[in-house]
């Protein structure tokens, strides 16, 4: 069975760094794309950041204007999100999601607050 | 950036009705048009895939249609389990991909 699991989210003031991690299992990790999406309070889902299995490929919105950096350890079957410069329109629950196009498993997401 | 529009914001809708949602995107996605529902505290849940291929285990009276630049969710006759925010994804080409900003079905 496909789990993700996401951590690492918390309360950060604006300007701060967070790293958050997913850990999966259920499935070979590096052979699969994945993928970090990110839902605001109140808002739909919005596409982050996707790494491809070997990690050799990245891709981000335009808008995080490279505050975030996406990477993997496929040795521990595990996605990273470092996120650093955040801001208050950042408070977000970050889900990661496996694949790099559509997603049919998702984490249950981890929140980020960012606030002074 | 590809902008995904859909429409209504806001659908009401009776039990056993049929309910139609609408996506448009501001250039060609092709078929590469997923449809997402979310309900409260949970994470989306993929219903559609490639415009009209269901996921496994969705029902049937979730349908897909469209290619190019207009595509339609049908659900044939609304279910209590059904009332829930859609989101349409467009995957199309390379990231980064983009979400329509969701029509909610609310019990009419």
């Amino acid at each position: 069975e496909v789990h993700l699991s996401e951590s690492g989210g918390g309360l950060v003031q604006p300007g701060g760094s967070l790293r958050l991690s997913c850990a999966a299992s259920g499935f070979t990790f590096s052979s699969y794309g994945m993928t970090w999406v990110r839902q605001a309070p109140g808002k739909g889902p919005e596409w982050v950041s996707a790494i491809s299995g070997s990690g050799g490929k990245t891709y981000y919105a335009d808008s995080l204007k490279g505050r975030f950096t996406i990477s993997r350890d496929n040795s521990k079957n595990t996605l990273f999100l470092q996120m650093t410069s955040l801001r208050v329109e950042d408070t977000a629950i970050y889900y990661c999601a496996r694949e790099w196009s559509y997603f049919v498993y998702w984490g249950l997401g981890t929140l980020v607050t960012v606030s002074s | 950036e590809m902008v995904m529009t859909q429409s209504p914001a806001t659908l009401s809708v009776s039990p056993g009705e049929r309910a139609t949602l609408s996506c448009r995107a501001s250039q060609s996605v092709a078929n590469n048009l997923a449809w997402y529902q979310q309900k409260p505290g949970q994470a989306p849940r993929l219903l559609i895939y490639g415009a009209s291929t269901r996921a496994t285990g969705i029902p049937a009276r979730f349908s897909g249609s469209g290619s190019g630049t207009e595509f339609t969710l049908t659900i044939s006759s609304l279910q209590s389990e059904d009332f829930a925010v859609y989101y349409c994804q467009q995957f199309n080409n390379l990231p980064p991909w983009t979400f329509g900003q969701g029509t909610k079905v609310e019990i009419k």
